[in-house]
Formats: structure tokens, sequence, C-alpha cells
């Protein structure tokens, strides 16, 4: 069946790059997604990606999709204090109205 | 419109009572989605609505679990004999906006669920 895996934690020092990396198993995705949830806080998307493009880019946020290998990653550029969060990636597919599949989450620790 | 509405933030009960969550979605959008999220974990599907139907209900929901949309506007979640293991964040989303849909999901901030 489908899946989405990321990796659980991710650390990086301030001002650095942060690139957030997730696995999805079913090709025939229409969109992806990135949510990113602050503690105690809902779920607020990012960004999203159609799945015909490979790449996207919005401010510090730049996104990759590599169909070939089944690959999304996020990057943040100049990581700040207010991006420590659990960054979650997930899929969607047009003919199932768009329910999505989730991954774990992987939880940005910003270093000072 | 003020996004997704929530409502109550939190609820604290004793184990065998029932409770009910409500949604209030944003006004245009036509699907509206429950999930559960425990600590650690991303969010797990529970139920689905397009407009007033439930289209689609997760084989691991319990029968304790129901949902409805009567009008096709908020939706309420009730869980029946709570348990503690349903201790969790109950979240609604919603999507489907008209001539701009892209799947995206608005969440609202949750219902934390708390049985002793």
């Amino acid at each position: 069946g489908e899946d989405v895996e990321q990796s659980l934690f991710l650390s990086v020092r301030e001002g650095d790059s942060s690139v957030i990396n997730c696995t999805y198993t079913d090709s025939s995705s229409t969109y992806l997604y990135w949510y990113k949830q602050e503690p105690g806080a809902g779920l607020q998307l990012l960004t999203y990606i159609f799945s015909n493009m490979d790449m996207k880019q919005d401010q510090r946020l730049t996104v990759l999709l590599n169909k070939k290998d089944k690959h999304l990653s996020l990057r943040i550029a100049d990581t700040q204090t207010g991006d420590s969060a659990i960054y979650f990636c997930a899929e969607s597919y047009m003919d199932s109205n768009y329910q999505l599949i989730w991954g774990a989450g992987t939880k940005l620790i910003i270093k000072p | 419109d003020t996004g997704v509405s929530q409502n109550p933030r939190h609820k604290i009960t004793k184990r065998g009572q029932n409770v009910t969550f409500r949604c209030d979605p944003i006004s245009e959008h036509n699907r509206l989605y429950w999930y559960r999220q425990t600590l650690g974990q991303g969010p797990e599907f529970l139920t689905y609505f397009q407009n007033e139907a439930q289209l689609e209900k997760s084989r691991l929901l319990s029968d304790r679990f129901s949902a409805e949309r009567p009008k096709g506007s908020f939706s309420t979640l009730e869980i029946q004999r709570t348990e503690q293991g349903d201790s969790a964040m109950y979240l609604c989303a919603s999507s489907g906006r008209a001539g701009a849909d892209t799947g995206e999901l608005f969440f609202g901030e949750g219902s934390r669920l708390t049985v002793l």
C-alpha cells in the first residue's frame, strides 16, 4: 500500500540551510505537500508541488521533487529559531478525492 | 472567513463518558475531514465528508465513534463510552474551494481529549 517516510529528527545551526527529506511509494500521487506544526498548534500548509513539477521556490523555501526516485525534499534557507517545528510530508490523489497519506513528521531542532 | 474553527479546544472526561466535538469549516469548502493525532505521530485519518455525505470512514475506527455533517456545513464527532486510549488531539480540516482546488487542507487548532 501507500507509504510516506521521513526521518524523525534534523538538527541544524541557526543561519544554515535545513533540508528535510521524504520518500513515498505510490507514483500516482497528484500533489505533494509540506505542512508545519508548531508545539500545541494545528497543522499549517507551507507549500505544495504538483506532481508534474520538479521544483518550486517560495521565498526561503525550495521544494525538489524527484519522481523517478519518489523523493521529495524541503530546503529552508537561513534557518531561524522560528522555524523550529515538526514538518510533515503528505501526498494526495485526485482520484481519491485528495485523500492524504502522511509521513510521521520530522522535528527540526535549531542550535544557536 | 476566519478559517476552520473547532471546539472545545480541550476536553477532560472520565472513562465511560460520551464526548462530542464540533467543527466549523471554511464556508466555501465542500470537503471536511476528521483526523486524530497522538504525540510523535502524523495525523491518522478517521472520516471524510463531501458536503453532507460521509464518503469514507477508516476501517480502524471503532463503532464508538460517529460523525455527522447534517447540512453540509458544520460537523460533529461523537465518541461514546470513552476509553483512555481515545486520549489524543482530534483535528478537523476542510478543503475543496470551487475553481481553485489543489487538495490543500486547512486545519483547525484541534480539540484535545484527555480521558482519565
